[in-house]
């Protein structure tokens, strides 16, 4: 059973359309997260819900947009798409975190996203 | 500031060496976690292992191993006799305690190559 599901698996798009990416976590686990992984694989975190609270919001683009529905899911929506966009996304997931122990995440498949 | 390097961007060895990856942190808490993934070629992100800075104990796991000294700042991943199988790029990341989120900082990664 997949712990950390994403899709799609790849997305292609043109320039200026609005895409989503979905994710689901069937780990039980409090908190989610979105990072982006760009071409020299640097993994930088876009933003993470507690509880379907948004908790960290990194400064990207107003352009993209978390949706969570209930804990399980959170899903990324991106308007008017740019070429810099272009990346692999990974979904995560972890345990409700408290103020002194922090568990690991668990990591999606990832959705790699080329924007043309 | 980087919080964690990763001052190796590419490592080659020839199978069955021993490989040393290292990883130096940085914070000011005195609560904080390091992690180390593995991205093989297929992409996803797997998780290895979590520490705590309050368990300086190095750790063996079959052939892997990992040295942890704050005295120096580092959480270094010795992989002994290595395999083709190992060859993945290799994350290490940190948590500090007083951090609301879970957030992690992710090294830039080290990519190894094991040669049959």
């Amino acid at each position: 059973d997949t712990a950390v599901s994403q899709t799609p698996k790849y997305l292609v798009t043109q320039m200026g359309n609005d895409k989503s990416i979905k994710c689901e976590q069937n780990l039980g686990h409090d908190t989610m997260y979105w990072y982006k992984q760009d071409s020299k694989k640097f993994l930088k975190i876009m933003f993470s819900y507690n509880n379907k609270e948004l908790i960290i919001n990194e400064t990207v683009p107003n352009r993209f947009s978390p949706k969570s529905p209930d804990k399980a899911h959170l899903n990324l929506h991106i308007n008017s798409l740019e070429l810099g966009d272009s990346a692999v996304y990974f979904c995560a997931s972890s345990q409700e975190t408290g103020s002194l122990f922090t568990y690991e995440q668990y990591f999606g498949p990832g959705t790699r996203l080329t924007v043309t | 500031a980087q919080k964690v390097t990763q001052a190796q961007t590419e490592i080659s060895v020839v199978e069955k060496e021993d490989v040393t990856l290292d990883c130096v942190y940085e914070t000011r808490d005195t609560t904080y976690y390091l992690f180390w993934y593995k991205q093989p070629p297929s992409g996803e992100l797997v998780f290895l292992i979590r520490r705590n800075s309050f368990d300086e104990q190095n750790e063996i796991s079959g052939r892997y191993s990992w040295n942890f000294q704050k005295s120096t700042s580092s959480f270094n991943f010795t992989i002994t006799a290595s395999q083709v199988v190992d060859s993945a790029v290799y994350f290490c990341a940190l948590s500090e305690g007083r951090n609301t989120g879970n957030q992690f900082y992710f090294g830039t990664g080290t990519s190894l190559t094991v040669i049959p």
